[in-house]
């Protein structure tokens, strides 16, 4: 039971333009959304988050929205940046119970930014 | 602020050996979470422990097990390796559990022969 999906395996963007990553989710108690990136063999390193009672969040390049009555999220990366090539993770988590310090992921998209 | 510390980084074991993988959170934070991540299933959670107690475990048998000391550094055992464990594991922190975010670290990546 896949409850967070990111639809996309991967995207290729233009350096400059901007690139939109999307991930779905179907679990009504998550909370509290993150997005990480990732590259081979490393940790994930996070990017931005954002809590279901906002349905935006920025920091400089990187802005998340949420979309609850959809259950969607999209990170936006506004100028993309050949550094911006990585393993994008989208994952959520609930509050309390059996939630406890889980992070649900999605199964990565693969961004790929050309000069 | 040192971020998350993971020891080993890369390991080699053979089938039916144990392992034991080190996690040092930062500094002030009291939960650690690690997870496995592998081609086939991504990221998937192990377990979370808080002041010493695990309060969530993931779906996995029980040679996974882990624990946590009072300077909150983090411990995971797997006992009689399998080919199926070779995966990269990671281990993350954060000031408390629930909604807040987790910090990462480097992970360690080990393979079953």
């Amino acid at each position: 039971d896949q409850q967070v999906k990111q639809n996309s395996p991967s995207l290729s963007v233009q350096e400059g333009r901007i690139s939109i990553l999307n991930c779905d989710y179907t679990n009504s108690m998550f909370d509290y959304f993150l997005w990480y990136k990732k590259y081979p063999a490393e940790g994930p390193t996070f990017l931005i988050s954002i809590s279901s009672i906002k349905d935006k969040n920025e920091d400089g390049r990187f802005t998340v929205f949420l979309n609850k009555s959809a259950k969607h999220l999209s990170l936006h990366i506004v100028p993309s940046q050949p550094g911006d090539s990585a393993v994008y993770f989208c994952a959520a988590s609930a509050k309390g119970g059996t939630s406890y310090g889980k992070l649900t992921f999605g199964q990565g998209t693969i961004l790929t930014v050309h000069p | 602020k040192a971020g998350v510390t993971q020891t080993p980084r890369y390991l080699i074991k053979t089938r039916g050996q144990q392992v034991t993988l080190s996690c040092s959170p930062i500094s002030g934070h009291r939960s650690v979470s690690w997870y496995q991540q592998t081609p086939g299933q991504g990221l998937q959670f192990l377990f979370e422990y808080f002041s010493e107690t695990q309060r969530n475990k993931g779906n996995f048998p029980g040679r996974f097990s882990g624990r946590q000391f009072s300077n909150s550094r983090s411990e995971m055992n797997v006992s009689t390796l399998e080919l199926g464990d070779s995966a990269l594991y990671l281990c993350a922190s954060s000031s408390d559990s629930g909604s807040d975010t987790q910090y990462f670290g480097p992970g360690t990546r080990l393979t079953v022969l």
